[in-house]
């Protein structure tokens, strides 16, 4: 059972668009959520983080933005850059600390920004 | 943030044969994990690396096919036992300083 969802596998936009990766959950226990990227041969690196609290947390280019009553959080980036190009990973906990930090993630949706 | 070296970054195995992948963290983490990458899914926890006692698995993994050690507070290893093909994936270490950070994987092909 997935509780964590990225519908689009792939997304592919023009450099300085707006990227707009969307997530949904199921687990009505999450309360932080978390976007990494991950290039080919690396691990995934963090990106931006949201707690339940809020609605939107910004970091430079990159907004996420969270709705509870639907469930759903969505990664925005503007403007798009070709370095962008990755594989972008949504991820969910219950909490942002203790025992009960355990992620969990959806399956990925990669990003392509021509130039 | 603290750096996770990750080894070998990947590897192609004989069916039943056993394959330890080590993680060298360059800072002392209070919890460490390990994840499974299957292709085309999702990183799927595999187990939490404990220090100085048993790892604690996720539902679905054991410790007779995926011991873990923890030793110290910066270094653990992952052993996948026994393989098989449907043990092909990428297995990732995790460390925890506030944010989660992850080694660079280990690419497991078996034959």
């Amino acid at each position: 059972d997935q509780q964590v969802k990225q519908n689009s596998p792939s997304l592919s936009v023009q450099e300085g668009r707006i990227s707009i990766l969307n997530c949904d959950y199921t687990n009505s226990m999450f309360d932080y959520f978390l976007w990494y990227k991950k290039y080919p041969a690396e691990g995934p690196t963090f990106l931006i983080s949201i707690s339940s609290i809020k609605d939107k947390n910004e970091d430079g280019r990159f907004t996420v933005f969270l709705n509870k009553s639907a469930k759903h959080l969505s990664l925005h980036i503007v403007p798009s850059q070709p370095g962008d190009s990755a594989v972008y990973f949504c991820a969910a906990s219950e909490g942002s600390g203790g025992s009960n930090y355990k992620l969990t993630f959806g399956k990925g949706t990669l990003l392509t920004v021509n130039p | 943030s603290a750096v996770i070296s990750q080894k070998p970054s990947r590897d192609i195995c004989q069916r039943g044969t056993s394959l330890t992948i080590q993680c060298q963290v360059d800072s002392q983490v209070t919890m460490m994990f390990w994840y499974r990458q299957q292709p085309g899914q999702s990183l799927t926890l595999i187990a939490t690396a404990n220090q100085g006692s048993e790892a604690t698995y996720e539902s679905g993994f054991v410790i007779d096919k995926f011991p873990i050690s923890r030793p110290n507070l910066t270094f653990s290893t992952l052993t996948v036992s026994n393989m098989s093909p449907e043990d092909s994936s990428i297995y990732l270490c995790s460390g925890r300083q506030g944010t989660a950070f992850f080694g660079q994987g280990t690419r497991l092909t078996v034959v």
